[in-house]
This record gives C-alpha cells, sequence and structure tokens, in this order.
C-alpha cells in the first residue's frame, strides 16, 4: 500500500518561501507523475502542479512565477518550493501519487494516494 | 482556464439518493473524477474516468457524464457519507493542469 507524508516547517513568514518535502513509501517513485494540492482552511482544493520522476513539470499558471517542484528518486521523494508567500499561501498542504488514464481517447490524469496533508501558517 | 461548478450544498434523507453535480462546458468530452472529503481528513478518490470505481468503494457509488454536467449518485445514503465532494477534471487545452470544483457538502438528513 503506497503512503505519502508530507514534512516542513508549519510556519512561515511572509515573503519567504515555502518549502515542503513528500516522503513515498510502499512503492517506488519511479515512472509516476506526482503532485501538490492546497487547500485553505473552509475552502475548496487548488491544484498546485505536478512533477514527473524525470523532473519534468506542469504548474498552475496562477502560482508559476512562485513555485519550483524537484524531485529525488534515490530518497523516493519529491518536493515544494513557493516563494515570496503572503497570508494567502496559508492552508494544508497535500502531496499525491497522479494516476494517468486513456478513458474516452484522451489522456487524464487524477489523484488515487494523498498524503495526510499539512498545515502551513503564513505570518510574521 | 477551464471552470467547474458545483452546488455548495445538497441534503438528502437516509436510504435516498443523493446526486450531486458537476457542470463545465462541454464537459462529456473529458474524464471526470470524484473525491470525497470527510473533516480533518485528507479527500479519497471514489469515481474516476467518469464512472469507475477504486477498489474499496462500495457499489452504491456511482458515476455519469454527458453534455454540460456530470453527476455523482450515491444510492442509500448512510450517514458515514456526509462529507464535501469534488469533481475533478484534466485541462490539457493550454497549459496542463489539474482542475478541481468547488465542492458540495452533503447532508444527511
Amino acid at each position: 500500500q503506497v503512503q505519502l507524508q508530507e514534512s516542513g516547517p508549519g510556519l512561515v513568514k511572509p515573503s519567504e518561501t515555502l518549502s515542503l518535502t513528500c516522503t513515498v513509501s510502499g512503492g517506488s517513485i519511479s515512472s509516476y507523475y506526482w503532485s501538490w494540492i492546497r487547500q485553505p482552511a473552509g475552502k475548496g482544493l487548488e491544484w498546485i502542479g505536478r512533477i514527473y520522476t524525470s523532473g519534468s513539470t506542469n504548474y498552475n499558471p496562477s502560482l508559476k512565477s512562485r513555485v519550483t517542484m524537484s524531485v529525488d528518486t534515490s530518497k523516493n521523494q519529491f518536493s515544494l518550493k513557493l516563494s515570496s508567500v503572503t497570508a494567502a499561501d496559508t492552508a494544508v498542504y497535500y502531496c499525491a501519487r497522479v494516476r494517468e488514464s486513456h478513458a474516452g481517447g484522451m489522456w487524464t490524469y487524477y489523484f488515487d494516494y494523498w498524503g495526510q496533508g499539512t498545515l502551513v501558517t503564513v505570518s510574521s | 482556464s477551464y471552470v467547474l461548478t458545483q452546488p455548495p450544498s445538497v441534503s438528502v434523507a437516509p436510504g435516498q439518493t443523493a446526486r450531486i453535480t458537476c457542470g463545465g462546458n462541454n464537459i462529456g468530452s473529458k474524464s471526470v473524477h470524484w473525491y470525497q472529503q470527510k473533516p480533518g481528513q485528507a479527500p479519497v478518490l471514489v469515481v474516476y474516468d467518469d464512472s469507475d470505481r477504486p477498489s474499496g468503494i462500495p457499489e452504491r457509488f456511482s458515476g455519469s457524464n454527458s453534455g454540460n454536467t456530470a453527476t455523482l449518485t450515491i444510492s442509500r445514503v448512510e450517514a458515514g457519507d456526509e462529507a464535501d465532494y469534488y469533481c475533478q477534471v484534466w485541462d490539457s487545452s493550454s497549459d496542463h493542469r489539474g482542475v478541481f470544483g468547488g465542492g458540495t457538502k452533503l447532508t444527511v438528513l
């Protein structure tokens, strides 16, 4: 059974960089896409981006200028950096495994395993 | 950018059928995935590719997708089904990106 665990500081100061790591256990990180998704308190889910184990990335256009994702296959980990954070970046951050499907003749992607989530608060 | 619209809330009595909709422009041409999220927990995939269920998800959960509306149907609703439900698609029109609906709170009366 694949398990994901987020780790990183729970408190980040405004204008600084948020850094989180997701450790994957129970399976190899290779040959999958991996995503970060966040959820402000009382609000919905927001996709942040995805990374393939080759290092190829796609980011949410609304966050693209501030997001960097990386992967370390030797440690079965992938990471998120979000720069110049403000209070609006306060949220529970989830990491998730991305599954691809070729249903209906087109590629689609969904999230089959999720971490438990980690709360990151941006405050001075 | 592609937008998914869900009703904020749906209420249903135990044993009845709940239908949660997800609207989007020609969403029937996309594959829709659904997640259940209970308070304080991570989302759980309950339906993928419009109507397929992951192992361990009861047959009471089903999905359909046509035209501009996708629907998650929960039959014989139980108290334990009370949760937030999110639809999701993959938008490959410009940038590749995941898109979530705003979520629907299912209340079991």
